[in-house]
């Protein structure tokens, strides 16, 4: 398995509070990924990552900004949490070697409360 | 902006038996590739199998084949000689291959009984 790993597992915070959500892979990926899961909505990308400092928005991007100083670390930030971001949060890496087969967190589950 | 579609929000099968689970994906792109994962209740996901839609002879992994349709824009994951251990949600995904933009479908919540 891909080492990625993601911290906090799980976090209960408060609506106005913000968050900061970190992905560490040991794969030397080029690519990384934040997604939130919710019910009846499988997986939603909300920014990803192609190389240090090189970011993208997804599908669900309001509300959330990432940043990658280093290869190995991704981090989502929620500068204002609100309710509506109460979710799972997954993160994932790969590369082209992997023929883009991406490699995923454990999941971390938030509360905003 | 690319989409997936499952139809099946779930689906059930008999132990040893198979199952085909569908997916339909809406996308002007031609470079991309599409993906079946698994989510068993531990909530890991885990690939099951890929194709790259330049290719044209369809993906298989054991158990598990793809009838990949591109003109159809379909992609079907077949699961052949069910087993308990395969009872988790399967989501189907497309990936733009020129900005590596992945999407996925809401998903199928497969069970296996015995």
């Amino acid at each position: 398995d891909a080492g990625i790993t993601q911290s906090p597992r799980h976090k209960v915070t408060e609506t106005g509070t913000p968050v900061t959500l970190r992905c560490h892979q040991t794969e030397n990926h080029r690519y990384m990924y934040w997604y939130r899961q919710d019910p009846g909505h499988g997986l939603r990308l909300i920014h990803y990552s192609y190389g240090v400092k090189d970011t993208d928005k997804g599908e669900v991007s309001d509300g959330y900004s990432v940043s990658r100083s280093k290869t190995e670390d991704f981090l989502l930030t929620l500068e204002s949490a609100t309710s509506s971001q109460t979710s799972v949060y997954f993160c994932a890496s790969g590369n082209d070697l992997t023929y883009n087969e991406q490699f995923f967190g454990p999941g971390t589950r938030l509360t905003v409360l | 902006a690319q989409t997936v579609t499952q139809s099946q929000p779930e689906m059930s099968v008999q132990e040893a038996e198979t199952v085909t689970l569908s997916c339909t994906y809406d996308t002007s792109e031609n470079n991309y590739y599409l993906f079946w994962y698994k989510q068993p209740p531990s909530r890991q996901m885990i690939l099951v199998i890929r194709q790259e839609a330049y290719k044209q002879q369809n993906a298989t992994e054991n158990r598990f084949s793809v009838n990949f349709q591109k003109a159809a824009k379909s992609f079907s994951l077949k699961i052949s000689d069910s087993q308990l251990g395969d009872t988790a949600m399967y989501f189907c995904a497309f990936m733009n291959r020129n900005n590596n933009d992945m999407r996925f479908g809401a998903g199928t919540r497969l069970t296996v009984k015995p």
